[in-house]
């Protein structure tokens, strides 16, 4: 069976450290990875996703970046945090065919930068 | 730009009591409607819908998908304290590489 896992499950930061959050899918190959943000609102935002190794695309403009060097490894990073950049991140893996496109969510990772 | 559009957003209601979530939405190309509940952290996957007037069932929870007035319901019969979550709906479209556009989903507590 597939299982997502995301670290760490929470972390505190100062504003301009950077980040780096990682994501690794097992049982699965060639998923399609997702990144999300969650902030108060509760609404989900999708941030990148990926169908392939190497292969990232930007939903929307910030001040993260996403990298995906394996086939089942997807991570978040920023050079710089900013306030804004506080909430939960959730990274979720689908088979992206045209019959299952449902997806499935890791743990999530509670940022907060102070 | 798709649109999802959950009411109401927040919902008290008692153990027992039979609740009816809604989801609206606007998207060019239709492909699936997808509905998650969340506790504490991650969405967990509930159902998907394709097709208009075919009932998805599990357990007390069901839902059905309009096509034809675009929007989804979600029913909770005979619920329990543990069916307190978020629950969030949403949609993806043809040709965007399975993405999923999300509403800001509806808050249920269930007292007992």
């Amino acid at each position: 069976s597939q299982t997502i896992h995301q670290w760490p499950a929470t972390l505190v930061q100062p504003v301009g450290s950077p980040l780096s959050l990682e994501c690794t899918v097992e049982g699965t190959s060639n998923p399609n990875l997702y990144w999300y943000r969650q902030a108060a609102g509760r609404g989900l935002q999708l941030l990148f996703y990926s169908v392939g190794i190497g292969q990232i695309s930007s939903e929307v403009p910030q001040n993260l970046s996403a990298s995906r060097p394996q086939d089942r490894q997807f991570i978040l990073s920023s050079k710089k945090l900013l306030l804004s950049d506080s909430g939960f991140y959730l990274c979720a893996w689908g088979e992206g065919g045209p019959f299952h496109n449902e997806q499935f969510f890791g743990p999530g990772t509670r940022l907060t930068v102070l | 730009e798709d649109k999802v559009v959950q009411s109401p957003l927040s919902l008290v209601v008692h153990e027992g009591d039979t609740v009816t979530l809604n989801c609206s939405y606007e998207v060019t190309n239709f492909r699936s409607l997808l509905w998650y509940k969340q506790e504490k952290k991650a969405p967990t996957f509930l159902f998907m819908l394709t097709s208009s007037g075919i009932e998805k069932k599990s357990g007390r929870l069901s839902s059905i998908l309009d096509k034809k007035e675009l929007f989804s319901i979600l029913n909770i019969t005979a619920t329990q304290t543990g069916d307190s979550a978020i629950y969030l709906c949403a949609l993806t479209r043809g040709g965007s590489n399975y993405k999923l556009t999300f509403g800001k989903g509806t808050l249920l507590t269930v007292n007992p």
